[in-house]
């Protein structure tokens, strides 16, 4: 298995644009995390989906953000306005039945 | 929250010594993990154990937990250059957290 693939892994953009930030979990896994780490608040969970639903988005910092999950092997976390305040490292990870997770890579984002 | 917080922040040992971190969480949990985080890399899973697991463990791992305490320690024994890391404890029971990480230094 490939394991969890996040894309792009590096975003720059500037204030206002919109960012779009895609994640394609384990086959088989059943619930998809995002997080967002800076060294200011480390990491923090953003929202949970369990079998493509959305369970938990009390993470998720304001109505900029937005997150979707259409089916089992794909899911975007966007951005729109983005701020500067929103440049961080941002991880996607799955798990199956909500135990070990799996984290991707990252996605830096700067926001200029 | 049950966000847990991992002590100490920083640790810095020599080659081939113990070193052990410390977890605190708030409520009730299922199970706890815990994760290593190689500089600019995602978490990778190390080891999990349950609510009725006291101890555990993986090679040169040693965890354990205290539900009593609400507390767990992980403790990698003839610690090695490629163990600098930093560590982070998840209490994991109706919700999904992760501690503040104890960011670990292994001299050669």
């Amino acid at each position: 298995d490939a394991g969890v693939i996040q894309s792009p892994r590096h975003e720059v953009t500037e204030m206002g644009q919109e960012v779009t930030l895609r994640c394609k979990p384990i086959s088989g896994h059943d619930y998809l995390f995002w997080y967002r780490q800076t060294m200011m608040r480390g990491l923090e969970l953003l929202i949970y989906f369990n079998n493509n639903v959305p369970i938990d988005d009390s993470g998720m910092p304001e109505d900029r953000f937005s997150a979707k999950m259409p089916n089992a092997s794909f899911s975007t976390l966007k951005i729109q306005p983005s701020e500067p305040r929103d440049s961080a490292v941002y991880f996607c990870a799955s798990s199956r039945q909500g135990l070990e997770q799996y984290f991707g890579p990252g996605t830096r984002l700067t926001v200029t | 929250s049950q966000q847990g917080e991992e002590d100490p922040q920083a640790l810095s040992i020599q080659e081939g010594e113990n070193a052990t971190m410390n977890c605190s969480y708030k409520t009730s949990i299922n199970n706890l993990q815990w994760y290593r985080q190689n500089s600019g890399r995602g978490l990778v899973h190390l080891i999990l154990i349950r609510s009725n697991e006291r101890e555990k463990h993986s090679g040169r791992l040693r965890v354990t937990l205290d539900t009593s305490k609400k507390s767990s320690s992980l403790l990698i024994t003839a610690s090695r250059a490629a163990d600098t890391a930093s560590y982070f404890c998840a209490p994991t029971g109706n919700q999904f957290y992760f501690g503040t990480g104890t960011s670990l230094t292994v001299i050669p």
